[in-house]
């Protein structure tokens, strides 16, 4: 059974740069597409995007200039990081993976909220 | 994007009710739907994947129907701990994954 576990700042001012790390045990990193999910009341849930152990990565278009999914597999760990921060980046930012494909996700983090505020 | 769009937004029903929630993709994803469930303070948990696909340990009476555009989740003999909030999510297209708005079922 994979686990995940998100940590990070909880708060980050404006135009600043956000950085969260995601530890995974119970599963093997080479395996999976790794995913960012966030939720907040005005957008719902969110698909950030995910990064694959080969490298690869999507990203969400509307997210795409600021964002930068990263792995280091000898850390079993993925990382994100979205800069140019506004309030409108709050909210609840979960890791999350699945079988079957990259848009599946059995596996969440148990979310680590993010509040943007000066 | 697909948009995906949840009817109802909110219900009210009684232990032991039938129950549908609908999602309607804005064009045709197949099979490729997926339904969350999640309380209060936590994180979604999947229920059911590629439209129909009860995932491990979750009960019978949740049941997922539909394809191409109109999807339905329904969950029949409806139990205390069944009262959350439901999402759908395509995983037809990407980028991006997309979630519906949610539906809240309501204890009445």
């Amino acid at each position: 059974q994979v686990q995940l576990q998100e940590s990070g700042p909880g708060l980050v001012k404006p135009s600043e740069t956000l950085s969260l790390t995601c530890s995974v045990s119970g599963g093997s990193i080479s395996r999976y597409y790794w995913t960012w999910i966030r939720q907040s009341p005005e957008k719902g849930l969110e698909w950030i995007g995910c990064v694959y152990h080969t490298g690869f990565t999507n990203y969400n278009p509307s997210l795409e200039s600021r964002v930068s999914i990263s792995l280091d597999t000898s850390k079993s760990q993925f990382s994100l990081r979205l800069n140019s921060l506004t309030a409108a980046d709050t909210g609840v930012y979960y890791c999350a993976t699945g079988e079957g494909g990259s848009g599946n996700f059995q596996y969440w983090g148990q979310g680590a909220l993010v509040t943007v505020s000066s | 994007d697909i948009q995906m769009t949840q009817s109802p937004s909110s219900l009210s029903a009684s232990v032991g009710d039938t129950v549908t929630i609908t999602c309607r993709a804005s064009r045709t994803i197949s099979h490729y739907l997926n339904w969350y469930q999640q309380k209060p303070g936590k994180a979604p948990k999947a229920l059911i994947l590629a439209a129909s696909s009860l995932q491990s340990g979750v009960p019978s009476r949740f049941r997922g129907s539909g394809s191409e555009t109109e999807f339905n989740l329904t969950i029949t003999r409806l139990q205390p701990e069944d009262f959350a909030r439901y999402y759908c999510q395509q995983s037809f297209s990407t980028p991006p994954y997309t979630f519906g708005q949610g539906t809240t079922v309501e204890i009445k």
